[in-house]
């Protein structure tokens, strides 16, 4: 299995909304990784995970709550989310952080209303 | 911090046109350079890694090369198939402020007509 699987591929929510974003790999990587990125955009980092552990968090506003039950799971929880917030949100993993190249998954298509 | 320029922004080729796509580089230490491919709504798509300068990598049309500056996407006889947005990003070695990150430049997109 060499894919990051990313579910929804699409979610509409309002502004008072609770949703979470998933993310699963079984390849044994041991970094993930949640990226946003605007339309005609490139990627921009938000969290990063290594063996579990949030390593790196860009100043992300606290109403994106990232979380890692275990090695094979990434979640993105979201809370009180603004229209600006619109975006695709995708996921990567590596086999280990800050070395080997990232595996995408397809993304989540986030609206906010 | 590091930083990656691509160029040009745009590129519309006719098909069988061959051209080549820019990426410039500023990093501490590099440990890889990567370059994606992007659909639209898609997330990237994992081209080639090039670790060192010299280093060339080939796939089908495609040809990455790599020297202590820049890096070039060669398309050779394009077709309508490669029509895509193009990512270049770099990683840096351990003890760098970006370590842990992959720093993307903003793309070039390409697209081919028949």
């Amino acid at each position: 299995d060499t894919e990051v699987t990313q579910t929804p591929k699409h979610l509409v929510m309002g502004m008072t909304n609770k949703k979470s974003l998933k993310c699963e790999q079984h390849m044994g990587h041991r970094a993930m990784y949640w990226y946003k990125q605007k339309a005609k955009k490139p990627p921009e980092l938000m969290f990063v995970y290594s063996y579990e552990k949030l390593s790196i968090n860009e100043s992300v506003p606290s109403r994106f709550s990232p979380e890692c039950p275990n090695s094979s799971l990434l979640n993105l929880h979201l809370h009180a989310l603004q229209p600006e917030d619109s975006a695709l949100y995708l996921c990567a993993s590596s086999q280990e952080m800050g070395n080997y190249g990232y595996t995408f998954g397809s993304g989540t298509r986030l609206t906010v209303v | 911090e590091d930083q990656v320029t691509q160029s040009p922004e745009a590129l519309r080729l006719q098909e069988g046109e061959s051209s080549s796509l820019n990426c410039s580089y500023t990093v501490s230490g590099l440990r890889g350079l990567f370059w994606y491919r992007q659909d639209p709504g898609k997330g990237p798509e994992f081209l080639f890694t090039l670790y060192s300068a010299g280093e060339e990598k080939e796939k089908e049309r495609l040809k990455a090369t790599l020297t202590k500056k820049e890096s070039f996407l060669h398309i050779t006889a394009p077709k309508p198939e490669d029509s895509a947005t193009y990512l270049c990003a770099v990683q840096s070695l351990p003890g760098g402020t970006s370590y842990g990150k992959l720093t993307f430049g903003q793309g070039t997109i390409l697209t081919v007509h028949p």
